[in-house]
């Protein structure tokens, strides 16, 4: 157990769907990541909070829309995805960003988009 | 942009023998290098660190070696296990003042019994 846990571990959508993915911290950290695992692919970050403000978004499509209402909690939601969205998402945490911090990562969510 | 480049992308070796995986990074403001365990079904797990005023780290089996120089980075894992078999992702921040880590795509290591 790393302290940093996601629901749901799998997932299977329609393209027309509308899904939110839940990341929680239990490690008192004060920022918070979202992660794209492709087969073969390095991974891809998508958003970064901070102090529940969002400080980096690397041109992530607009289908996919995260919320971090508090430092403890991230949410992605899934809108309108495509085949290609299939993959693992990762959440994770650490103290601080942009630091050189440690990241704890969670187990991942396995999205299959059809 | 930024990369980090990672070799090899798959690595056999029997148990007890030694591995090791190579990192090169581009921007010359890293200065922290975390390597990462992912096995099957998991996050990736920290499993060593470095930072720029290191040149060497070691944790029981597992080392980690930097070169600022030549911007290089490598991880050693010595009398290698079954359990050790998993991929491996190293990673290298710059403390610009904003976020930037760039992890490397893996390495898949397979321990042979």
């Amino acid at each position: 157990e790393t302290g940093v846990t996601q629901t749901p571990r799998h997932l299977v959508m329609g393209m027309t769907n509308k899904k939110s993915l839940k990341c929680e911290q239990h490690l008192g950290h004060n920022a918070m990541y979202w992660y794209k695992q492709s087969a073969k692919k390095p991974l891809e970050l998508m958003f970064v909070y901070s102090l529940e403000e969002r400080v980096e978004n690397n041109s992530v499509p607009s289908r996919f829309s995260p919320e971090c209402p508090n430092s403890s909690h991230l949410f992605l939601h899934l809108h309108t995805l495509q085949p290609e969205d299939s993959a693992l998402y990762l959440c994770a945490s650490s103290q601080d960003s942009g630091r050189g911090e440690t990241q704890y990562f969670g187990p991942g969510t396995r999205l299959l988009v059809l | 942009g930024e990369n980090v480049e990672q070799h090899p992308s798959t690595l056999s070796v029997q148990e007890g023998d030694s591995a090791v995986i190579k990192c090169t990074y581009s921007d010359s403001a890293s200065n922290y290098f975390p390597w990462y365990k992912q096995e099957l079904g998991k996050g990736p797990q920290l499993i060593i660190d470095i930072r720029s005023n290191v040149g060497e780290k070691k944790d029981q089996r597992i080392a980690v070696t930097l070169n600022k120089t030549a911007k290089h980075f490598s991880l050693h894992i010595t009398e290698t296990q079954p359990e050790d078999s998993a991929v491996y992702f190293c990673a290298a921040t710059a403390n610009t003042g904003g976020f930037k880590t760039i992890f490397g795509a893996g390495t898949r290591l397979f321990v042979k019994a």
